[in-house]
């Protein structure tokens, strides 16, 4: 299957600092990539779609100015989580699109924030 | 989004078939039926999927219920690498350019004892 990184896979901020997550898809181009956010014992959730070339599409209630998603090139997705704080501590996983109906997800980054 | 219902955990013994069953009784007649699992601190990793007919892979079976109102996963042989939390996702799959989003439930959390 195709592979798709995330880098990095663990970090430790302090609190009020940005944090920058970086998705790439290894072997193939992804007009779309996904962002989703884990809590320890719950399910992923989504929080924004990210198309090549144009502005992020924010899942209700995921602030847009908090959590900053550029997709500047076909393999390329970032997430930049602005002054972060303790509650932001979470796993972010990404996903790209190979095609309209096949997924493939990142190892997921660990951001702990004291 | 159609809503799933699975049940929270599941035990299987190492190298017995599991069959873990998926309710998704609100489905379009134009979503598919998608089974992700995950693995403990790792991103999801895509099974099968599938939209009238019974699907197989080298992974699993999937089949689906004539009404498509529920479809059940099978592992055929369980191991211990086969123990995860999967997701069973009705998904939308537009023909277009545009991919739809996957939304994950709770999912079934699968120990497979040795």
């Amino acid at each position: 299957g195709a592979v798709v990184s995330q880098h990095p896979s663990r970090v430790i901020c302090k609190s009020g600092t940005s944090v920058k997550i970086e998705c790439r898809s290894l072997d193939f181009q992804a007009t779309t990539m996904f962002w989703y956010r884990q809590f320890p014992k719950k399910s992923l959730m989504l929080m924004a779609t990210s198309n090549e070339g144009s502005k992020a599409t924010y899942e209700q209630g995921v602030e847009k100015d908090k959590f900053l998603i550029n997709h500047a090139s076909l393999t390329l997705s970032t997430l930049t989580v602005t002054s972060a704080h303790p509650e932001d501590s979470s796993f972010y996983i990404c996903s790209a699109a190979l095609s309209h109906n096949e997924q493939f997800f990142g190892p997921g980054t660990r951001l702990t924030v004291l | 989004d159609a809503k799933t219902t699975q049940p929270n955990s599941m035990e299987s013994n190492e190298e017995e078939p599991v069959h873990l069953p998926c309710n998704h009784s609100t489905i379009s007649g134009t979503d598919y039926i998608h089974w992700y699992r995950q693995l403990p601190s790792q991103g999801p990793e895509y099974v099968i999927h599938g939209l009238t007919s019974n699907v197989n892979n080298r992974m699993a079976s999937l089949a689906i219920a004539e009404d498509r109102k529920s479809s059940t996963l099978i592992l055929h042989r369980a191991t211990l690498r086969d123990a995860a939390v999967y997701y069973c996702i009705p998904f939308y799959e537009d023909g277009s350019s545009n991919t739809g989003k996957l939304i994950f439930g709770q999912g079934t959390t699968l120990q497979v004892k040795p």
